[in-house]
């Protein structure tokens, strides 16, 4: 089946500091990608959306120049927290799609605390 | 704007009984619902999905089925495992900036007791 992979499944970084996450597609082309936050016991919200080689489309409230998200190839996409602040900390899920018709693949999540 | 509601929002059963999960959406242009299950601190794994031209699907012991008038769909998990333990979540897609999107119900915490 389709695997995505995302990388790191957690982090601590200090407030004020940037954190990239890494999410690949191993086995299929992903046309497009998807980042969502998680908080706990509650469901997965979207923030962006983004295709390869353009740029990404934000969800209203999510702030474009604080999740900076970079779609450099069919197989990974890459969202960068800057300046992050305890109240980042959150699950951050990416999914990929190769379809238009919706069915998308997730990956494993990343753990991000903030201190 | 586009909303799923999911109920019940915590499920509980005995081992071999089986459990039902119901979602409805509000978009009518909606043409997939994908199931994904989620166990803690992973990513949601995708289980079962139906799109709207189908009724009903099944998968051994996972089916899910489909009412396009009433817009809602629902999971049905027979048998069930105490490995069925876990959050599933429900989803329509939407077209929305040119993105074919998903958008997710809250969400039932099921839990399977031996």
């Amino acid at each position: 089946g389709a695997v995505v992979s995302q990388h790191p499944s957690w982090v601590i970084c200090k407030s004020g500091t940037s954190v990239k996450i890494e999410c690949r597609s191993l086995d299929f082309q992903a046309t497009t990608m998807f980042w969502y936050r998680q908080f706990p016991k509650q469901s997965l919200m979207l923030m962006a959306t983004s295709n390869e080689g353009s740029k990404a489309t934000y969800e209203q409230g999510v702030e474009k120049d604080k999740f900076l998200i970079n779609h450099a190839s069919l197989t990974l996409s890459t969202l960068t927290v800057t300046s992050a602040h305890p109240e980042d900390s959150s699950f951050y899920i990416c999914s990929a799609s190769s379809q238009g018709g919706g069915e998308a693949f997730f990956g494993q999540g990343t753990r991000l605390t903030v201190v | 704007g586009e909303n799923v509601e999911q109920h019940p929002s915590t499920l509980s059963v005995q081992e071999g009984d089986s459990a039902v999960i119901k979602c409805t959406y509000s978009d009518s242009a909606s043409n997939y619902f994908p199931w994904y299950k989620q166990e803690l601190g992973k990513g949601p794994q995708l289980i079962i999905d139906i799109r709207s031209n189908v009724g009903e699907k099944k998968d051994q012991r996972i089916a899910v089925t489909l009412n396009k008038t009433a817009k809602h769909f629902s999971l049905h998990i027979t048998e069930t495992q105490p490995e069925d333990s876990a959050v599933y979540f429900c989803a329509a897609s939407f077209f929305s900036g040119g993105y074919n999107k998903l958008i997710f119900g809250a969400g039932t915490r099921l839990a399977v007791h031996p």
